[in-house]
């Protein structure tokens, strides 16, 4: 059974408009999440990161929010580019140092110009 | 300094051939991790290495895989008697301990099985 859910295979948007990027997660004992961007033939790169005491972190355009209670995150992106499309993986692990990450299954998000 | 790099980035193997693909992470960083994604599917993990320790083997999908980490930097992760849902791009990736979670990735390695 899926622990990280992204239900939205891809998502279609206009540069200079807002990306939202959904995850939901079934473990409650998760308490720290991440995000991850996957260009082709090259592996995931880290993009950003919240923490379970947290609701909302921000770097630059991009933003994530945790909805504890829903086991809901999102990832944010404003405003969109066509430098963004790519793939986008939510990722959820517990604080002990070493767990894996468990991921979903992915977005793919393309930006038009 | 240099990313985690992994080879070779492209195997084509037949069914029940044994394959090697290695990995080798960003040096000083003490957590190896290989994970695979199927077509379609999330990365899924495999194996966690870290430093002397146990590795953490819960992953493996079966006994025809297995990985070691020699003098705690080079990793190789070995499927015996390959069969065609091995095939994946396998990716490795590598972390400081500590209060960080971020793993950094190397660009994978796309394993077909004929």
């Amino acid at each position: 059974d899926q622990q990280v859910k992204q239900n939205s295979p891809s998502l279609s948007v206009q540069e200079g408009r807002i990306s939202i990027l959904n995850c939901d997660y079934t473990n409650s004992m998760f308490d720290y999440f991440l995000w991850y961007k996957k260009y082709p033939a090259e592996g995931p790169t880290f993009l950003i990161s919240i923490s379970s005491i947290k609701d909302k972190n921000e770097d630059g355009r991009f933003t994530v929010f945790l909805n504890k209670s829903a086991k809901h995150l999102s990832l944010h992106i404003v405003p969109s580019q066509p430098g963004d499309s790519a793939v986008y993986f939510c990722a959820a692990t517990y604080a002990q140092a070493g767990t894996a990450l468990i991921f979903g299954k992915g977005t793919t998000l393309s930006v038009s110009s | 300094g240099a990313g985690v790099s992994q080879s070779p980035s492209n195997k084509v193997t037949e069914k029940g051939k044994d394959v090697e693909l290695r990995c080798d992470p960003i040096s000083g960083h003490t957590a190896l991790y290989w994970y695979r994604q199927s077509l379609g599917q999330g990365l899924e993990f495999l194996i966690y290495f870290q430093g002397n320790s146990a590795p953490d083997k819960s992953g493996l999908p079966s006994d025809r895989f297995s990985a070691e980490r020699t003098g705690g930097s080079v990793s190789t992760l070995t499927i015996q008697r390959t069969q065609q849902e091995d095939s994946a791009v396998y990716l490795c990736a590598s972390s400081f301990m500590g209060a960080s979670y971020e793993q950094y990735f190397g660009p994978g390695t796309r394993l077909t099985v004929t």
